[in-house]
């Protein structure tokens, strides 16, 4: 079936460091790959997307590009902020509909 | 400004008594969702719902009812058949149709049995 798997947390960096979050995905069709942000007590927040192989969302400083040959949607940002604590989703959708499916959730601590 | 609204922001319920919890949406979207969300875990599915009077359960849709007789609502029930309903709830809504639409999410409930 279609799902996303993501890498566990929790990850803690301190500021300006490099952030890397993996997720990978399986799907019976061509989808379309999110990151979303959550910040405590609070929904989701889209923050970047990519609708076909090869293009790169990005947003805040943060990027992803959509590789189809490895399935994956890596979410990388150069150098992170103390603001950038939060919890990351990695979510897809089939365009054949619109059932979402998103990955368990990376939280990322950032330290000063 | 359009977006999705979930009220109330936080919820408390007796043991045996049902709850709803409102969502509204001015996007003129035509599909809407409803996910449960444990501390640390991922969204799970409860409900979803393409079009008007008509819905489909999700993964986890034992101990809940929902109903959609407008397109801008869809509220969830959360029934007394609930074994464990403390968690945070969250409404989402999209676009239907090809195009990568992204879901948009309302601020969540965070519900808690007392």
């Amino acid at each position: 079936g279609d799902s996303v798997t993501q890498m566990e947390g929790p990850v803690t960096l301190s500021e300006e460091a490099f952030l890397t979050i993996n997720c990978t995905y399986t799907a019976t069709g061509y989808p379309s790959l999110f990151w979303y942000v959550q910040y405590p007590g609070e929904g989701l927040q889209l923050l970047l997307k990519a609708t076909k192989a090869d293009d790169k969302g990005s947003n805040k400083g943060f990027e992803a590009t959509y590789r189809k040959e490895t399935t994956s949607f890596h979410l990388e940002k150069g150098s992170v902020q103390v603001s950038d604590s939060a919890v990351y989703f990695c979510a897809l959708t089939l365009n054949t509909g619109n059932q979402f499916y998103f990955g368990t959730g990376t939280s990322l601590t950032v330290i000063p | 400004d359009g977006g999705i609204t979930q009220s109330p922001k936080y919820l408390f319920r007796k043991e045996g008594q049902n709850v709803t919890l409102s969502c509204e949406q001015n996007l003129n979207h035509d599909a809407m969702y409803w996910y449960r969300q444990d501390p640390g875990q991922g969204l799970r599915l409860i409900y979803y719902s393409q079009i008007v009077n008509d819905f489909q359960k999700g993964d986890i849709a034992e101990g809940y009812s929902v109903s959609r007789e407008k397109k801008e609502s869809f509220p969830l029930t959360v029934t007394s058949a609930q074994k464990n309903p403390t968690a945070f709830y969250l409404c989402a809504s999209s676009q239907l149709g090809p195009g990568g639409t992204e879901a948009f999410f309302g601020q969540g409930t965070r519900l808690t049995v007392v």
